[in-house]
């Protein structure tokens, strides 16, 4: 299973684009990127997935290089409810599969 | 549609007893997976279930057991409590059995305090 790494911890002002990347340097090819979202007492919530290049939907954008040993998310113009954890996870869309979820990044939006 | 159900969401025990925690996975789902989230560890994986079999399991001890039923229904049991197993219970499901980590939805929860 790829390990990912990400911030610990970042902090941005509402209305600004917030970045955040994931390093997978022993992501496979069959490994798809996914990001999620996770507020206090909730389960995590499904933002973004992708393969390569980039994916964009109603709530984020996931750039992922040519190499794909890493992948940024992106997330528009935050407001203070995105203040959350996201966690970066690897792994094949085929099978069983163990999801692991690494620490995540903690993101603070501030007024 | 509904989203994934937990029951119950608050749940408090006493060392040495046993619990049983209930995910209904969205209509039509058929994989089930368990995670358990601590402040210290993080969200760690437990057990999938798919058709009724358990197709992966993460590294807890035979005391964390689950099992899913012909409905996809999936409950899972923990055996012996103890103080350490205080955790929030989260049950995840996924609608393509090739897919287990293709757009999990996950239910909002047991919080279990064991005392």
């Amino acid at each position: 299973l790829a390990k990912t790494t990400q911030p610990i911890s970042m902090d941005s002002y509402e209305g600004q684009e917030v970045n955040i990347t994931c390093s997978h340097n022993n992501i496979a090819t069959n490994d798809y990127i996914t990001w999620y979202q996770q507020f206090p007492s909730q389960g995590p919530r499904f933002i973004i997935q992708g393969y390569k290049t980039k994916v964009t939907n109603e709530v984020a954008s996931l750039f992922i290089p040519a190499d794909r040993k890493s992948s940024t998310l992106s997330l528009p113009r935050v407001s203070l409810s995105d203040t959350a954890v996201y966690y970066c996870l690897v792994g094949e869309r085929k099978g069983g599969f163990k999801t692991i979820f690494g620490a995540g990044t903690r993101l603070f939006v501030k007024a | 549609k509904a989203g994934v159900t937990q029951t119950p969401r608050y749940l408090i025990k006493t060392r040495g007893q046993q619990v049983t925690l209930s995910c209904s996975p969205i209509s039509g789902h058929r994989s089930v997976s368990w995670y358990q989230q601590t402040p210290g560890q993080g969200l760690q994986f437990l057990f999938e279930y798919f058709s009724e079999t358990q197709r992966n399991k993460g590294n807890f001890p035979g005391r964390f057991s689950g099992r899913q039923f012909s409905n996809s229904r999936s409950e899972m049991n923990v055996s012996t409590l103890e103080l350490g197993d205080s955790a929030l219970y989260l049950c995840a499901s996924s609608s393509d059995r090739t897919s287990a980590n293709y757009g999990y939805t996950f239910g909002s929860g047991t919080r279990l305090t064991v005392v």
